[in-house]
């Protein structure tokens, strides 16, 4: 079974400042994970995604994220934050043997960015 | 590309009513999903569908079903509405198999549900 933990309901960073949200997970095979923005009143919208390869994926708005094996995470991050980046963050993870590509997804983080 | 359409964008029900919810994708997916969300909760599937034909349970398909109408359309249904339905409901679609096994969900703008 595959399950994914997102640790903080809420980050709070100052615009300009490096964040950080935090994601780990647990799956039986060879996991691979996404990490997804929600803002107000609206769908979800992909942001990046790991599959194989390097463990540092670039994605879009300048967000990147780290795989790391050993310790089974997935955080997002971002140099320099942005007001327009407060929104609510979502990690998913799906296993390789899963047919129907079905996503289990956190819990969600809200990233407040303050001027 | 309108992408993935829902209809309605909000709906209030009460108990024991019945209502359907509409989901379209015009990007050619051959996968599409149910899920509602919930304060604190996530996303929590409901049903799939990984090909035209197809459905099968998720993680919570208890008073709910679907119909794959065609590659396009994936309705879900509520015979009898519940409060404990109330949530918003989000239809996804995703393109699985091929050169690119691994993609990504693309997401509609939800239904916002009441069930007084």
């Amino acid at each position: 079974a595959q399950s994914v933990a997102q640790p903080e309901d809420q980050v709070n960073v100052a615009e300009g400042n490096p964040l950080t949200v935090k994601c780990t997970y647990s799956v039986s095979g060879n996991p691979y994970l996404f990490w997804y923005v929600q803002y107000p009143n609206r769908g979800l919208q992909f942001l990046l995604k790991y599959i194989t390869g390097d463990n540092l994926v670039k994605g879009s708005y300048g967000f990147e994220a780290e795989f790391n094996k050993s310790q089974t995470s997935f955080h997002l991050k971002k140099p320099s934050a942005l007001v327009s980046d407060s929104a609510l963050y979502f990690c998913a993870v799906r296993e390789d043997n899963n047919a129907g590509n079905m996503l289990t997804f956190g819990g969600g983080t809200r990233l407040m960015v303050k001027p | 590309n309108a992408g993935v359409t829902q209809t309605p964008k909000f709906q209030v029900l009460k108990t024991g009513q019945s209502m359907t919810l509409q989901c379209a994708q015009d990007m050619n997916h051959n996968s599409m999903y149910w899920y509602r969300q919930d304060p604190g909760m996530g996303l929590r599937l409901i049903y799939y569908s990984a090909s035209e034909g197809t459905t099968d349970k998720g993680e919570v398909p208890n008073g709910y079903n679907v119909s794959r109408l065609n590659k396009r359309e994936f309705s879900l249904r509520l015979e009898s509405a519940a409060p404990s339905q109330t949530s918003v409901y989000f239809c996804a679609s995703s393109s699985v198999g091929g050169l690119n096994p691994y993609n990504e969900q693309f997401f509609g703008p939800g239904t916002r549900l009441t069930v007084l």
